[in-house]
């Protein structure tokens, strides 16, 4: 089945620890995308991807890091300088922007932070 | 900066009523997407407008393009349990193409 895989989906980290959320897409779309769904506040872009190798802040990036070495690998780097990591993060992926503008985004299950 | 407003946060329906959520944004949108989020789900795409006053139709579902190309809806005609959710609009941000910004949302329960 081709999909966009996040994994883990529940995961718990000490304070002042990194993570690494991982996320895998076999749909070969060139655009990926991080965001952060709290309560209340929509989805708020984190970092996206056009291509292999390049990768753009969103709105919130401070943070947060991410790679894009591979074109089905988006894998998002929590990092110990993000002031309140605990929220529900989707990964998204999407074909590549069409007559200029972003099209279909498909959302894999999310992956739930929890740090304490 | 540029946001999309999404309103009403929350509609509290009686199974057979309609529905509507409003989009609007501070500048022009080269399109608009709307998806569905059930509880506990993720978003899930529902369509994209690109056109300056279209609207277009999914079964009970209408949406709408405004002609300045700044607003949009999601109207629901007769609304069923199966139709409870968030839906999110959401909008490239002008000058940052690939940006896709969303809507806080408006979420929808019915009551039976």
């Amino acid at each position: 089945d081709g999909g966009i895989t996040q994994s883990p989906k529940y995961l718990f980290r000490k304070e002042g620890q990194n993570v690494t959320l991982s996320c895998e897409q076999n749909l070969n779309h060139d655009a990926m995308y991080w965001y952060r769904q709290d309560p209340g506040q929509g989805l708020r872009l984190i970092y996206y991807s056009q291509i292999v190798n390049d990768f753009q802040k969103g709105d919130i990036a401070e943070g947060y890091s991410v790679s894009r070495e591979k074109k089905e690998s988006f894998p998002l780097t929590v990092t110990s300088a993000q002031k309140n990591p605990t929220a529900f993060y989707l990964c998204a992926s999407s074909k590549a922007l069409s007559e200029g503008w972003s099209t279909e985004a498909f959302f894999g299950q999310g992956t739930r932070l929890t740090v304490v | 900066g540029q946001q999309v407003m999404q309103i009403p946060q929350y509609q509290h329906v009686q199974e057979g009523e309609d529905f509507t959520t409003y989009c609007n944004s501070s500048t022009t949108l080269s399109n608009i997407q709307w998806y569905k989020q059930r509880p506990g789900g993720h978003p899930v795409f529902l369509i994209q407008l690109v056109k300056s006053g279209e609207v277009k139709k999914q079964k009970r579902l209408t949406f709408q393009f405004g002609e300045a190309k700044k607003n949009s809806s999601l109207h629901i005609t007769a609304t069923q349990t199966t139709d409870v959710g968030t839906y999110f609009c959401a909008g490239d941000k002008r000058g940052s193409q690939g940006n896709l910004i969303f809507g806080k949302g408006t979420k929808l329960s019915v009551k039976p």
